[in-house]
Order: structure tokens, then sequence, then C-alpha cells
């Protein structure tokens, strides 16, 4: 059983779209959260979720808009997409917020043309 | 804030050879301590983790132990393989609820 699932895996678009990323967790955590991966491997937080409500967003472009309908998913929207914005984005939960394990999704990997 | 510093990579190894990564970290307060492993094509899963000082954490052959004195956390493996080649980060939780993550280090394990 898939814990943290994200889709799509690869997403190749041209500069100026708008596209979005899912995430799901069957894990019953409270907390989730969106990392942007570069090509240096790089680790940079950029959201978090807790029940719902934003409790992290770090300096991020206001194109980026993270959604959460329900604790269990959280979306990752991006408009007018930016060659800068091609890298690995991971989606990751937790049990609470100060819970110090995390558990992270495949990736997807975004390439903007 | 909290901060990860670990060891410039890529670490190219033969295989059984003995593997150290350092990591050490700055923080406030009594973070806990983490080793992720990133295989290529996936995401990060947690390798070991210790949450006080001098506790050592340990799984697949690898093990660290946390220092406070030194405040570091370095990972070691005695004789590694080529399935352990990989990325692996540093991490700590701890106060701040935002977690902070090294940079990584890539293991390149040649037969």
């Amino acid at each position: 059983d898939t814990a943290v699932s994200q889709t799509p895996k690869y997403l190749v678009t041209q500069m100026g779209n708008d596209k979005s990323i899912k995430c799901e967790q069957n894990l019953g955590h409270d907390t989730m959260y969106w990392y942007k991966q570069d090509s240096k491997k790089f680790l940079k937080i950029m959201f978090s979720y807790n029940n719902k409500e934003l409790i992290i967003n770090e300096t991020v472009p206001n194109r980026f808009s993270p959604k959460s309908p329900d604790k269990a998913h959280l979306n990752l929207h991006i408009n007018s997409l930016e060659l800068g914005d091609s890298a690995v984005y991971f989606c990751a939960s937790s049990l609470e917020t100060r819970s110090p394990q995390q558990f992270f999704g495949p990736g997807t990997r975004l390439t903007v043309l | 804030g909290n901060s990860v510093t670990q060891m410039e990579g890529p670490v190219t190894l033969s295989e059984e050879a003995f593997l150290t990564i350092n990591c050490t970290y700055t923080a406030t307060g009594y973070p806990s301590l983490f080793w992720y492993v990133q295989y290529p094509g996936e995401g990060l899963q947690l390798l070991l983790k210790a949450t006080k000082a001098d506790d050592k954490g340990s799984n697949k052959g690898f093990e660290a132990t946390y220092r406070k004195e030194t405040t570091s956390f370095h990972l070691e493996k005695g004789s590694v393989q080529v399935s352990d080649s990989a990325v692996y980060f540093c991490a700590i939780s701890g106060g701040s609820y935002i977690p902070t993550f090294g940079r990584g280090t890539s293991l390149i394990v040649h037969p």
C-alpha cells in the first residue's frame, strides 16, 4: 500500500501554462508538506498544512498556490510556469506539526520548456 | 535558526570500503536528528534517527551517534555495497517545526 502518493510522476509543459500536482496520504497524518528539489538535490520546503490550514509559507512566488480539500490531500497549483520552475516536487506528511519524522512521496519531475 | 552542514559529494568508494559522511548542525534546544536516503528516481526515506544526546541510530548496517558536545551526527557503515549508491540527507527537527535538511551527499559505490 502506497503511503504518500503523487500524480503525475512526470510533467512536461510549455512556459506560461498552468498545471497542478496532486498528493494523497493514507497514513492518517495531520500535517502535509510540499518541497522543491533542484538539480543539485537541494531540498527546499515550500508549504505546510496542518488539518487543512496553512502553517508554513516560505518565500515562494504567489504563482504557486497549495490547496488542501481535506487532511489527506494537499495539491499544488502553479500558474504561468517559468523555466526556473523545472525541478522535482515532493509531497510529504508527518503525524503532527511537531512530529520529527516525515514520509515522502515518490516525487513529480516538472520540466518547463 | 537551525542549520545543517554536510560534507560535499560525491563520495566515491569501492564495494566493501568503510563509509563516513559528516554532518554537523546548529540548533536551539534539543533537536531530533535524522538521516534520510534517496535512491535514484525515488523520494526520501528515513534511514535512521536519534532523539537525544548519545543515542545511536542504526539501520541496514548504517550507524550514527548523536554527539551534543560536537553538534555532530556522522553517518558510518563498515562495508558499503553497490546497492547503497544514493543521496544521503542529514536533517534536524525540533524547536521550530520547520524541518531543516542538509544539502545532501551523493554516494557512488563501484563493484
